[in-house]
């Protein structure tokens, strides 16, 4: 098993530029997050979901959108950078109540 | 909706000491909770989790956590600490969807 992987590893952005982080699991879990990890602020949930074509907003969802056509795959849609996007992003799945894995994380910077 | 409070975003102890890294929820159901270590430059690793099967919860390299419904609290605790203990530890909580984590308490081990 791969577990979660996360592409791409590291993306410099230009204010106003959109893109997608791509997130995948293969471990079948119904529940998938997006978080995001900046210094101090701990990990803060952006949007997650429960199933297959079922979203809902986190802590932090404003300027991030989310769909979940597949089981397996969960993509993050940067609409339109901003400097204050510049973060750690870590894509997550588990089953309910049970460990949650995490993928190894990209880093984003905003210019 | 539910929070989790880390108290200290810092704490230093001598090696061999006793490691407490206090955690606080909120929750107006019983909540499942969770302890995730983060070494350096890695992503997060569980550490131990309560799902009131016992309110003393034995994890990996050595931790321990006890889940008081009375204090709403669920702190970390080792009898003896050791330098590869050093890393950033999370508390966090899920009662529905979402799992929600703290703000994170860095850990000093000094020799």
């Amino acid at each position: 098993n791969a577990g979660v992987t996360q592409t791409p590893k590291f993306q410099v952005l230009k204010t106003g530029q959109s893109m997608t982080l791509q997130c995948a699991q293969d471990m079948n879990h119904e529940y998938m997050s997006w978080y995001r990890q900046d210094p101090g602020m701990g990990l803060r949930l952006i949007h997650y979901s429960v199933g297959a074509g079922i979203t809902d907003q986190g802590e932090v969802p404003n300027g991030y959108n989310v769909s979940r056509s597949t089981t397996e795959d969960f993509p993050l849609r940067l609409l339109s950078a901003a400097p204050s996007q510049t973060s750690v992003y870590f894509c997550a799945s588990r089953q309910q109540y049970n460990e949650q894995f995490f993928g190894p994380g990209t880093r984003l910077t905003v210019l | 909706a539910q929070s989790v409070t880390q108290l200290g975003s810092h704490v230093s102890v001598s090696e061999g000491a006793l490691v407490l890294l206090r955690c606080n929820y909120s929750s107006s159901v019983p909540p499942y909770l969770f302890w995730y270590v983060q070494y350096p430059n890695q992503g997060l690793q569980l550490l131990l989790k309560y799902t009131s099967a016992a309110t003393l919860v034995k994890g990996i390299n050595g931790f321990e956590a006890e889940f008081k419904k009375s204090e709403t609290s669920f702190h970390l605790t080792k009898p003896s600490a050791h330098m590869s203990d050093a890393a950033e530890y999370f508390c966090a909580v899920t009662t529905t969807g979402k799992l929600i984590f703290g703000q994170g308490t860095t850990l000093q081990v000094k020799p």
